[in-house]
């Protein structure tokens, strides 16, 4: 079983609609939980972190939370086609962190 | 600020050479993490320095080092080149990663190491 797993995609969803990226971890001790995104070419930017069971809203960015299912996700209301990126999960447990393959999404004019 | 910087942007070297690549972090970050991303196995870690110590190593053979300095800045060596060693090399800069709950980690720009 692969550590931290997410779907490659590509993930399309159109333009004002909400994209839905999952997120799946292997190690029940993990502690924080990250969402980078990545343009082509470019290196990945932090989006938003998350620590505890539950909801973290940032703007139009929702991070979701389930330890029990081990289960991270991110929502993008309202997606723009300047939201088409990849979009990294990464889990930290103490000082190491294993980043997913990312999922490719692509928003629909 | 300054962001995290890496020099140089792009290198090509031939199997067997060896190529160091340095990283810069943001000022006041005393960690800095190295990272390798290929297309078919996604960004991997390679280690991690706080403090010139390395406190953490990933899955990569010995051939693939690293040191930090007292200003923070670190570099990564890799001896004996293969061509399975062309990525995209990143480094990353925090404060106090994985420390107090520190756990923002700012990205520089990376290397392209392409192996001939």
């Amino acid at each position: 079983q692969k550590e931290v797993e997410q779907n490659s995609g590509p993930l399309s969803v159109p333009e004002g609609a909400i994209a839905s990226l999952n997120c799946t971890y292997s190690d029940q001790g993990s502690q924080s939980f990250f969402w980078y995104r990545q343009y082509s070419g470019k290196s990945p930017e932090l989006i938003m972190f998350i620590y505890s069971n539950g909801d973290k809203e940032d703007g139009r960015f929702t991070a979701q939370l389930n330890k029990a299912s081990q289960y991270v996700s991110l929502l993008i209301r309202d997606s723009q086609p300047s939201d088409s990126a990849t979009y990294l999960c990464a889990v930290r447990r103490d000082d190491k962190i294993i980043f997913g393959k990312g999922t490719r999404l692509h928003i629909l004019p | 600020k300054a962001g995290v910087t890496q020099t140089p942007r792009y290198l090509i070297k031939t199997r067997g050479q060896q190529v160091t690549l340095s990283c810069s972090p943001i000022s006041g970050h005393r960690s800095v993490s190295w990272y390798q991303q290929t297309p078919g196995q996604g960004l991997q870690f390679l280690f991690e320095y706080f403090s010139e110590t390395q406190r953490n190593k990933g899955n990569f053979p010995g051939r693939f080092s690293g040191r930090q300095f007292s200003n923070s800045r670190s570099e990564m060596n890799v001896s004996t080149l293969e061509l399975g060693d062309s990525a995209l090399y990143l480094c990353a800069s925090s404060f106090l990663f994985g420390l107090a709950g520190e756990d923002e980690q700012f990205f520089g720009p990376g290397t392209r190491l392409t192996v001939l």
